[in-house]
């Protein structure tokens, strides 16, 4: 099962900011936190990932509490494009073995509307 | 560019026609694997390798075979395809470490 939980849908406003929660209460100290996207049936795109610091890239930024017991992906300036699921999803870094598994929950659907 | 390709794209067949989707990266990722995506089960993988000759099962390896001859080739195998491997099906690799990679998927209905 996976080790998250996301809300099943949200809407954002195209220009605005979409911030997508995510709750990993029983994540190890060895475990990151990794954000994906599924638009429509395409194949899964990586967006970010984080230990505990926060983390931006050219697509989004990560903000993961102190306790790590949850996180948010924020996309600055969400665009019609942005519109899919995202998949919040917690994995060792350094895996061997079974460990590399991307375990997929439900995901959030991301609805931006113009 | 930096990609994983998967052939074909969309396939009809028969039970019991055996076929092999195919899936190559060009980014000389040690890890690959395959997962396959059904409507309400998400995304549940199959099989994965660590490296060439180096496979092991996923979560639902029923009905499923794989070889890794080569570090960039990972082609999936459906001996006997029956209905029930009626899906969407992504190959993904990446480095040892760190994020995957997925191809554009593979569907695949068994009739």
């Amino acid at each position: 099962d996976a080790k998250t939980t996301q809300p099943p849908s949200m809407d954002c406003a195209e220009g605005r900011a979409a911030n997508l929660p995510c709750n990993h209460s029983t994540i190890s100290g060895n475990e990151y936190v990794y954000w994906y996207r599924q638009i429509h049936s395409q194949g899964p795109q990586y967006i970010i990932h984080g230990l505990k610091n926060n983390e931006t890239n050219e697509m989004a930024s990560l903000i993961i509490t102190e306790d790590r017991k949850s996180s948010t992906l924020i996309l600055p300036h969400a665009t019609l494009r942005d519109t899919a699921v995202y998949y919040c999803i917690v994995r060792v870094a350094n895996y061997g073995g079974s460990q590399g598994n991307l375990i997929f929950g439900k995901g959030t659907k991301l609805s931006v509307k113009p | 560019e930096a990609q994983v390709t998967q052939n074909p794209r969309y396939l009809i067949t028969v039970t019991g026609k055996k076929l092999t989707v195919t899936c190559s990266q060009n980014m000389n990722h040690e890890y690959m694997s395959w997962y396959r995506q059904d409507p309400g089960l998400g995304l549940r993988q199959i099989y994965y390798s660590m490296n060439v000759e180096v496979t092991d099962k996923g979560d639902v390896p029923e009905g499923y075979k794989v070889s890794r001859k080569e570090k960039r080739n990972f082609p999936l195998i459906l001996e006997s395809p029956s209905p029930n491997q009626t899906s969407l099906y992504f190959c993904a690799s990446g480095p040892p470490s760190n994020t995957q990679y997925f191809g554009p998927g593979t569907r695949l209905t068994v009739l």
